[in-house]
């Protein structure tokens, strides 16, 4: 069983509709939950982050982390053509310093116009 | 947030045959990362390259196969050794810049492709 489990997709939806993506995890360890955004031939950016359990947003991105069914979601509102991108959930144990990053395989999202 | 950029973006090599990935900042950072981002897996960590020391290496990657050079603050280099098809990748070079990950950015990335 991978320690991080993200469905690939891929996910199109129509211009404005609200996305849902998940993720999957089974090390009770991890603290820190991020989301990252990779348009096609570029590295990934980080679009959200949150520690620990609870809800974060930011602009039309809301992060969900719940810790006791090991579950985050990223939820896109209004979304646009400019969102059609892969989004990776990642996250980390507490360890300062040295802080590894466990990724999801990422999911595959086009707006459709 | 750090400007990263890779050289070369992207490749064609043959079997048998080495290549050398650069990674320059356009800033000082104290950790840098490699990973591989093969198609429809995950992003791996292959090792951390810390100035002034030896890379740190995950499980499964090995010095031999993919030794790395981080002789200043700003800049690694990844090789990539006696490659084979099974090689053939993204391979992206990360730097951390605070103490936790959401200060984690990364490259633009090398599209390997081995023959």
């Amino acid at each position: 069983q991978k320690e991080v489990e993200q469905d690939p997709g891929p996910l199109s939806v129509p211009e404005g509709a609200i996305v849902s993506l998940n993720c999957t995890y089974s090390n009770s360890a991890f603290q820190y939950f991020m989301w990252y955004r990779q348009y096609s031939r570029k590295g990934p950016e980080l679009l959200m982050y949150t520690y620990s359990s609870g809800n974060k947003e930011d602009g039309r991105f809301t992060a969900q982390v719940d810790k006791s069914s090991k579950y985050i979601s990223l939820f896109i509102r209004d979304s646009q053509p400019s969102d059609s991108a892969t989004y990776l959930c990642a996250m980390s144990e507490l360890n300062f310093g040295n802080e590894k990053l466990t990724f999801g395989t990422g999911t595959r999202l086009t707006i459709i116009p | 947030s750090a400007v990263i950029s890779q050289k070369p973006s992207r490749d064609i090599c043959q079997r048998g045959t080495s290549l050398t990935i650069q990674c320059q900042v356009d800033s000082q950072v104290t950790m840098m990362f490699w990973y591989r981002q093969q198609p429809g897996q995950s992003l791996t960590l292959i090792a951390t390259a810390n100035q002034g020391s030896e890379a740190t290496y995950e499980s499964g990657f090995v010095i031999d196969k993919f030794p790395i050079s981080r002789p200043n603050l700003t800049f690694s280099t990844l090789t990539v050794s006696n490659m084979s098809p099974e090689d053939s990748s993204i391979y992206l070079c990360s730097v951390q810049q605070g103490l936790s990950t959401d200060t984690q950015y990364f490259g633009p990335g090398t599209r390997l492709t081995v023959l």
